[in-house]
């Protein structure tokens, strides 16, 4: 079974950068398309990129000055780094797989909680 | 930006009752619609999937309908595990997702 979890820190300062691992079990991060996804307190929810089975990224346009989306293989891991973090970017992030682009989610992490605070 | 809005944001119901949720897209979309149910601290699960297809392993009480701009997600007979969030998530442009139905035991 495919299985996705995030981790990262809980905390990050204002004008930091936010960085988070999405660990994949059951599946190679090879094939298909992999995202990170965020919901706001309040819960709006914000397709922030993805990285696809080659390595090519796709991002938000809102937040692509700031957003870069890595991966390690060897590791079947992929990344996820947000820079020059605000209050505004307090939220839980969820990283998620798609078959293809633009798609609907098959599986989802449970999500990582990060506040952005001094 | 295609936008999606959710009614009700807040639904009470009893366990056997018929539920219907509704999902507003801001321009048509065609059928390219799914519905998650997310519990508290759980993943999302995805249950529906191109706006009618059920998601392999979903029980048969819930169901998907619509096209266009306007869809729903009913539950057939409330079941206590069903109390979650649901929302919806348009995928004919980009990703866009409504902002959720909380479903609650009255």
């Amino acid at each position: 079974e495919v299985q996705l979890q995030e981790s990262g820190p809980g905390l990050v300062k204002p004008s930091q950068s936010l960085s988070l691992t999405c660990s994949v079990t059951g599946y190679s991060i090879t094939s298909n398309y992999w995202g990170w996804i965020r919901k706001f307190p309040g819960n709006k929810m914000e397709w922030m990129g993805y990285i696809n089975y080659s390595g090519s990224t796709s991002y938000n346009p809102s937040l692509k000055s700031r957003i870069s989306i890595t991966r390690d293989t060897s590791k079947n891991q992929f990344f996820l780094q947000l820079n020059s973090v605000t209050t505004e970017d307090t939220a839980t992030y969820y990283c998620a797989r798609s078959t293809r682009v633009p798609y609907y989610f098959d599986y989802w992490g449970q999500g990582v909680m990060v506040t952005v605070s001094s | 930006d295609i936008q999606m809005t959710q009614s009700p944001s807040l639904l009470s119901a009893s366990v056997g009752d018929r539920v219907t949720l509704n999902c507003k897209a801001s321009q048509n979309i065609y059928k390219n619609l799914a519905w998650y149910q997310q519990k508290l601290g759980e993943a999302p699960k995805l249950l529906i999937y191109n706006a009618k297809s059920l998601q392999t392993g979903i029980p048969s009480r819930f169901s998907g309908s619509g096209s266009g701009t306007d869809f729903t997600l009913t539950i057939s007979s409330l079941q206590p595990e069903d109390v979650a969030t649901y929302f919806c998530q348009q995928y004919y442009s980009g990703w866009t997702f409504g902002g959720g139905t909380k479903l609650e035991l009255k």
